[in-house]
């Protein structure tokens, strides 16, 4: 089956920094690549999510790329704010299968 | 528009028991999944049901169990607890279904603790 690795389990940035989560995933024939957000105490929620047929995607300070052959993604969050400070995880699906996680990222923004 | 509501928030069990968790999807959506979120292995996906059927299933004994109803709540059960059964579980409603672009929509989870 699918295997999601995600790196690194931890970042802290400076405010105003880039920060850049990677995945790498096992199946090519996964062809849709979530990225969701958690904070303290709620559930996670989708940001911005990715198809095989495209190769990046922006959403404001928010961007993913996807390289299909290397068969990695990477989440890039520009001009970090405090509120940006979250866990993140990447996914990856095929099809009708069942999203397949990394196991998440915690971001600390540093004002 | 109200969100996908979890119940219990908190519950405490002891080795042994067993525990039913529930779950309300966004209203008119079909599907219902469930994982199971631990520090040491992230989201780990249970089951989906869609439309009162068992879609797909995670790599988990057969403790854990669940159904959905008619109305698409869900609840899942996990029985004989043990110790490594505490975590949060979380629920996710969608519309169409676990498929390529279906956004899952989390509730904010059962934290589970088993002594």
């Amino acid at each position: 089956g699918e295997n999601v690795e995600q790196h690194p389990s931890t970042l802290s940035v400076q405010e105003g920094d880039s920060a850049v989560i990677k995945c790498t995933y096992s199946d090519s024939a996964s062809n849709y690549f979530p990225w969701y957000k958690q904070e303290l105490g709620k559930g996670p929620q989708l940001i911005i999510d990715i198809r095989s047929n495209v190769g990046e995607k922006k959403d404001q300070r928010i961007a993913v790329t996807l390289n299909k052959t290397a068969k990695h993604f990477s989440l890039h969050i520009t001009e970090t704010q405090p509120e940006d400070s979250a866990v993140y995880f990447c996914a990856a699906s095929m099809g009708n299968t069942p999203l397949v996680f990394g196991k998440g990222t915690r971001l600390s923004v540093i004002a | 528009k109200a969100g996908v509501t979890q119940t219990p928030r908190y519950l405490i069990k002891t080795r042994g028991q067993q525990v039913t968790l529930s779950c309300s999807p966004i209203s008119g959506h079909r599907s219902v999944s469930w994982y199971q979120q631990t520090p040491g292995q992230g989201l780990q996906f249970l089951f989906e049901y869609f439309s009162e059927t068992q879609r797909n299933k995670g790599n988990f004994p057969g403790r854990f169990s669940g159904r959905q109803f008619s109305n698409s709540r869900s609840e899942m059960n996990v029985s004989t607890l043990e110790l490594g059964d505490s975590a949060l579980y979380l629920c996710a409603s969608s519309l169409s279904g676990q498929v390529v672009g279906g956004e899952l929509f989390f509730g904010e989870g059962s934290r589970l603790t088993v002594l």
